[in-house]
């Protein structure tokens, strides 16, 4: 059964700093993994999606890194501002050959940046 | 597209009441999932839908709860009948080639 863990489970920061958020999975069979952003009592909103085949993907000042065989991802935040603040959540995808598109979801890292 | 719509955002009901939560999909998503979210769980699968035909529905907790798609437009999941314990937030996404893409939620609260 898959797993997906998210450390930390919280960060504050101030702002400007670089920082980077973890994501680990336990079954490295993915199709593919999406980091979204969550604000509160918001629904989830996609920020990158990272195919099984890929190492990386940029947005903006995001960039997410997938290390498939060693079953983690990164998502790298640049010169970070307060409206950065969210909770970000990691969701991989099942290899669909196995007959699942279900995405599975780490707890999130709620993130905090300060002024 | 509008997105993934859902209805109603919030619902407050008392416990033993039927609750109908509505969703409708980005046109042309062939795949259409039902998700809640608590601070205890997290983010947890209840079912999931391609063409209309329910594939996976091993996350429903009860038989209180159903999900039905009559249609490629439109989907409900109801609890009958609701508890306490089914407090949460409710969401609906559907999948187009890649991604999956969420609805603005509905948050429930059973009294």
């Amino acid at each position: 059964k898959q797993e997906v863990t998210q450390i930390p489970a919280a960060l504050s920061v101030p702002e400007g700093e670089n920082l980077v958020l973890n994501c680990s999975f336990t079954d490295s069979a993915i199709y593919n993994l999406q980091w979204f952003r969550q604000d509160p009592g918001k629904g989830l909103t996609s920020l990158l999606l990272i195919q099984s085949s890929q190492r990386e993907q940029t947005s903006g000042r995001l960039n997410a890194s997938l290390d498939k065989s060693s079953g983690r991802s990164t998502l790298y935040i640049a010169a970070s501002q307060p409206g950065d603040s969210a909770t970000y959540l990691c969701a991989v995808r099942g290899d669909p050959q196995g007959g699942s598109e279900k995405l599975v979801f780490g707890k999130g890292t709620k993130l905090t940046v300060n002024p | 597209d509008a997105g993934v719509i859902q209805s109603p955002r919030h619902e407050v009901t008392e416990m033993g009441q039927e609750v109908t939560l509505r969703c409708k999909p980005i046109s042309g998503h062939d795949y259409l999932f039902w998700y809640r979210q608590t601070m205890m769980r997290g983010l947890e699968l209840l079912i999931y839908f391609n063409n209309n035909v329910p594939i996976d529905d091993s996350g429903m907790p009860e038989d209180r709860f159903s999900a039905k798609m009559p249609n490629a437009s439109f989907s409900t999941l109801k609890i009958q009948p609701s508890e306490p314990r089914d407090s949460a937030v409710y969401f609906c996404a559907s999948l187009g080639n890649f991604e999956q893409f969420f609805g603005p939620g509905t948050r429930l609260t059973v009294l």
